[in-house]
Formats: C-alpha cells, structure tokens, sequence
C-alpha cells in the first residue's frame, strides 16, 4: 500500500552542490507533479508529467530539471544549489488530469531541503 | 491580488464549536474546487471536492458561490482531530493550473 514514496526525507546541501529528489508511485497514475511550499506559502508548481517521456515546465522551474524514463518514476534534479531552493518539496500524482471534477492528487511524505 | 486567497488565521476554538473558513479566487473561469488539509509537517490530503450545489460530508459542509468568487469549508462539532491547516485549491482549464493557496490554520482546544 505504498502510493507515492520520495527519498530523502531530509538534506542540507552545500551551495553549489546538486543533487535529484527520487519519487515513485505504484497506483500506474500517468500524472505526476513536483512541488514546492514555502513557509506560509501555497504550494508552487515545479514540473509536471502527463507520462513516460513527456515532462512540462510549472510556475517555478529555474535551477530545477526532471525526467519520466517510466510511469512510476519521476526524478527532480537540483543543479547549482541556491539558498532560495530551500524548501519542503512534494512529489504527487494523479490518476484524472487536473480540473477533472473529483481529481484528486496523491502526495508523498515530503523532501525537507536546507541549502546552506 | 492573489490568485488563491484565504486567512491565514490561526483560528483557535474550542471542542464542540463551529468553524467557517472562507477562500476566494480570481479567476472566473476557474473550473474545479478542492479543500485539502495539511498536518503539520505532512504531506497535503484532499477532505473534499466542491461541487457547485454545495456538498457535504459528516461534518463538513462545502459550499461554492461563483457570483462572488469564492468557496467556503464549514466544521461542526470541531474535534481536536480536526486541528490542521486547511488548503483551499482552484484548477483552471487550459494547463495544469493547480493554485493553492497558502492555507488557514485551525487550532481546536480541550
């Protein structure tokens, strides 16, 4: 029963240093999403997939990139850390495309990323 | 303005009471509605859909106002379970327009 699963939970980087966030989902979702939420901010749309080898850009991509080699895998690389990256992120997927009546995401536990 | 917006609160209340939270939204042509709750340090859940007739569910009663722009999340009978941060969600169409806003905190005391 796991649904959506992110690795780390937790990391502090260096500035300069890069590093990918793994997340994988095993409900066969074709939607999977990466976001980021700010103290007191909503969460901001990343990069999205609507399936294997198709990725899109979100509302906040700069210093980001991902790949969806499979349906269960999507990958989010940070390359040249920055303070500004420091952030909880969330991996989620999705079975409807978003705006669908009754869509719903599915969320990981969350990435808490500390960029010193 | 923002495009999703809600009171930040802390709304604090106690066990038993009644609790409303208000979100509005800037785009008119937003097609979709969600409250999402978040506990602390957690990932987001979806509590409920919002369908345009208004819903409810046990305790929780939804309610959209498209004229006004807004959607609204009503808690009876709070709990101290219910003590979380509630997410206001609008999709708009044309893309993955998925806007949350940055949720209302509600604290529910013994």
């Amino acid at each position: 029963n796991a649904g959506v699963t992110q690795t780390p939970k937790f990391r502090i980087l260096k500035i300069g240093q890069s590093m990918t966030l793994q997340c994988t989902q095993d409900m066969n979702h074709n939607y999977m999403y990466w976001y980021r939420q700010d103290p007191g901010m909503g969460l901001k749309l990343i990069y999205y997939s609507v399936g294997a080898g198709i990725t899109d850009k979100g509302e906040v991509p700069n210093g980001y990139n991902v790949s969806r080699s499979t349906t269960e895998d999507f990958p989010l690389r940070l390359e040249l850390a920055a303070p500004s990256q420091t952030s909880v992120y969330f991996c989620a997927s999705s079975y409807l495309s978003p705006g669908q009546l009754n869509e719903k995401l599915f969320f990981g536990s969350g990435t808490q990323l500390s960029v010193l | 303005r923002k495009e999703v917006e809600q009171d930040p609160g802390p709304f604090n209340v106690p066990e038993g009471a009644t609790v409303a939270f208000n979100c509005t939204y800037s785009n008119s042509a937003s097609q979709s509605f969600f409250w999402y709750r978040q506990d602390c340090r957690k990932e987001p859940k979806l509590l409920m859909s919002v369908y345009s007739s208004g819903n409810e569910d046990g305790r929780f009663t939804a309610q959209l106002n498209r004229a006004s722009q807004y959607i609204s999340l009503l808690i009876r009978d709070s709990k101290l379970s219910d003590s979380a941060t509630y997410l206001c969600v609008v999709d708009n169409t044309g893309g993955f327009k998925t806007i949350f806003g940055a949720g209302t905190r509600l604290f529910v005391k013994a």
